[in-house]
């Protein structure tokens, strides 16, 4: 079974922090996603990275980064966290590009206050 | 503008009916299609996939897709209280290999 975990389930941060969203998965996976998610508006897409040091952009990049030196490991980076950062962020593996199935971690529920 | 449609819902079904879910996708050159279930508070997990037009069976579940227009289906066949949550449909494109999702359609079955 595909596991893909997420370091947190719930974080609380304040305003103008630094704050690190990491993500593992344990099947060799290319491709791995960040999502955010907020009610009624659905799934968007943050930054994706087809493999090792690569990254794309998403929907909403805007105040995140990220970071995949290791093949296993994709993480978020919020440079100065704020209260509209507040929300689910969804990490997701999949083997590769157009092939199959994402893979979703449990989430991070992050609250910004 | 790619876009994948959904209606919100609620979709209030009794128990033991059949559910049906419908999604709409813009994208005419679309290859795959997901459907996921999604509890509150819980991530997305894959109920089902389908690439070929027609449908596709897996336990109480079929998937339906018809790519002239544009349009799948989830059936949930003998629902039950248990499948009561958010489906997500995804829809992947032949230029970009992202999934493009839907909002999410709320089904609730009642007892």
């Amino acid at each position: 079974d595909v596991k893909v975990t997420q370091s947190s389930r719930y974080l609380v941060k304040r305003t103008g922090e630094k704050v690190f969203l990491e993500c593992v998965q344990d099947m060799d996976h290319e491709n791995m996603f960040w999502y955010r998610q907020d009610p009624g508006l659905g799934l968007r897409l943050i930054y994706f990275s087809y493999d090792v040091k690569m990254k794309e952009k998403g929907d909403i990049p805007e105040g995140y980064s990220v970071s995949r030196e290791k093949k296993e490991r994709f993480s978020l980076i919020l440079e100065s966290a704020s209260t509209n950062q507040t929300s689910m962020y969804l990490c997701a593996s999949r083997i590769r590009v157009g092939m199959g199935e994402q893979y979703f971690g449990p989430g991070t529920r992050l609250t910004v206050t | 503008q790619k876009e994948v449609e959904q209606n919100s819902g609620p979709l209030s079904v009794p128990e033991g009916a059949i559910a049906s879910l419908n999604c709409t996708y813009s994208d005419r050159g679309s290859q795959s299609f997901f459907w996921y279930r999604q509890y509150s508070g819980k991530s997305p997990e894959l109920i089902m996939s389908i690439y070929s037009n027609g449908d596709k069976e897996d336990g109480r579940f079929t998937a339906q897709l018809n790519k002239a227009s544009q349009y799948v289906s989830l059936l949930i066949r003998d629902s039950q209280p248990s499948d009561s949550a958010t489906y997500l449909c995804a829809v992947e494109g032949d230029s970009n290999y992202q999934l493009i999702w839907g909002a999410g359609t709320k089904l609730i079955i009642k007892p």
